[in-house]
């Protein structure tokens, strides 16, 4: 069974900062099949990334998403308010899936 | 436009069993699977298992199989989850989630509102 481990388990940034959050899978992902999702306080999971690179509909430009085989990165190109939440990434494409631990990026 | 309402939170006795629904809208039920995922208070997401809506087959994960059932009836658009023999780490948000990208172990695009279960004696 895969396992994914992110990193930092905590990130803190101001508004207008870069974000570099990384999801490291303990095999190599089939066909890049990785996601990555926010959870802000108190709601649901949303879908920022999927296939390692591709934005999800409405999600803005600024949300990035990159890597392949074992190591795959989400980038906040500038933080803003609202971006300030968990962040987790998510294999699929099997019968199973799986989480990574998330990342929580907080206001410095 | 796409809507998962789930049932309210609830209090379970040790023991007992749960089950929670999951009334998809907005589009076809039976194109797309249904997962579910819960959350642990102040932790992280773990999947649970899936059900393909159209068959009927379903999918859990290792660590419930033989406590969580996945049905779901297709006469009014809605997934249930059961989960017996509840403990006090069963105390979770209970996510109902479609797996969007067009095969049914896809990401998923939609989630419920996510009911609070609280087991308790």
């Amino acid at each position: 069974e895969i396992v994914l481990t992110q990193s930092p388990g905590t990130l803190s940034l101001s508004p207008g900062e870069r974000a570099t959050l990384s999801c490291r899978a303990s095999q190599s992902v089939y066909a890049n099949y990785l996601a990555w999702y926010q959870q802000r306080p108190g709601q649901a999971p949303r879908l920022l990334i999927y296939d390692a690179s591709r934005r999800a509909t409405g999600i803005p430009d600024r949300f990035s998403g990159s890597g392949s085989g074992t190591d795959f990165t989400l980038t906040i190109s500038r933080l803003e308010p609202e971006d300030f939440a968990v962040y987790y990434c998510q294999l699929y494409g099997s019968s199973r899936s799986t989480f990574g631990q998330g990342t929580k990026v907080e206001i410095k | 436009q796409v809507q998962l309402v789930q049932s309210g939170a609830e209090v379970k006795k040790p023991g007992a069993s749960l089950k929670v629904s999951c009334k998809a809208s907005g589009y076809t039920f039976t194109d797309y699977y249904m997962h579910w995922v819960r959350q642990a208070p102040g932790q992280g997401l773990e999947w649970m298992g899936w059900i393909n809506p159209h068959s009927g087959g379903t999918y859990y994960a290792w660590k419930f199989q033989g406590r969580v059932t996945i049905t779901r009836d297709t006469s009014i658009n809605t997934a249930f989850m059961e989960l017996s023999s509840l403990r006090s780490d069963d105390t979770a948000v209970y996510y109902c989630t479609r797996a969007g990208g067009g095969f049914g172990e896809s990401f998923f695009d939609y989630w419920g509102q996510g009911p609070l279960v609280t087991v308790s004696s």
